[in-house]
């Protein structure tokens, strides 16, 4: 069963560009939902995070827009750039546990 | 400052064999969690460890089991390997209490099954 649903699984955007990646998830005891990014070879990295009692949480060129009552959320890079290529995986967790709930990933691609 | 640091780093066995698979927390952190990753999916949580018992457990089978030591480091055992085991393992760590997000990962053990 997968709790989160994430869209689209690759992603190809030019220098510059916005990319938007979106997440949607069935469980509502879920409270907590952090983005990921994932290069080749190494373990995944916190990126960003949002808790559902907030719309929109913004880190530099990185924002998450959460919309509580459809259950969805996405991430938004602006002025995409090269070094942004990843993997991008949504999650969500509930109730302070560290288990966490993955997507299945979105390669994002960026070409100069 | 070290981060999580995984041993071994590639590992191929045979199917019905039986592998071992480490983990140091970061400094500072005492709880572990273990995840598999296959290729093209997201990590799923296997089991979490805090005062080296397990604390809660995700949808693995018995084959899979664990260990947490008096230094906080972690094993991950899997029995009776077979072809779909074969996965980027994952360990990551936090200092309980801590909260959400404020897990670290490491690099992972890549376990090829043959």
């Amino acid at each position: 069963q997968q709790q989160v649903k994430q869209s689209p699984q690759s992603l190809i955007v030019q220098k510059g560009g916005i990319s938007i990646i979106n997440c949607a998830y069935e469980n509502t005891a879920f409270d907590y939902f952090p983005w990921y990014q994932q290069f080749p070879g190494k373990g995944p990295a916190l990126l960003i995070a949002i808790r559902p009692d907030v719309s929109e949480k913004k880190e530099g060129r990185f924002t998450i827009s959460f919309n509580k009552s459809a259950k969805q959320f996405s991430l938004h890079i602006m002025d995409s750039q090269p070094g942004d290529s990843a993997t991008y995986f949504c999650a969500a967790s509930s109730g302070g546990y560290q288990k966490v709930t993955f997507g299945i990933g979105t390669k994002l691609q960026v070409i100069p | 400052d070290a981060g999580v640091t995984q041993s071994p780093t590639h590992l191929i066995k045979t199917r019905g064999q039986q592998v071992t698979l480490r983990c140091s927390p970061k400094s500072g952190h005492d709880t572990v969690s273990w995840y598999q990753q296959a290729l093209g999916q997201g990590p799923q949580f296997i089991f979490q460890y805090y005062e080296e018992e397990e604390r809660q457990r995700g949808n693995f089978p018995d084959r899979f089991s664990g260990h947490q030591f008096p230094n906080y480091s972690s094993e991950l055992n899997v029995n009776a390997l077979l072809l779909g085991d074969s996965a980027l393992y994952l360990c990551a760590s936090t200092r309980y209490g801590q909260g959400q997000g404020a897990q670290h990962f490491g690099d992972g053990t890549r376990l090829s099954i043959l």
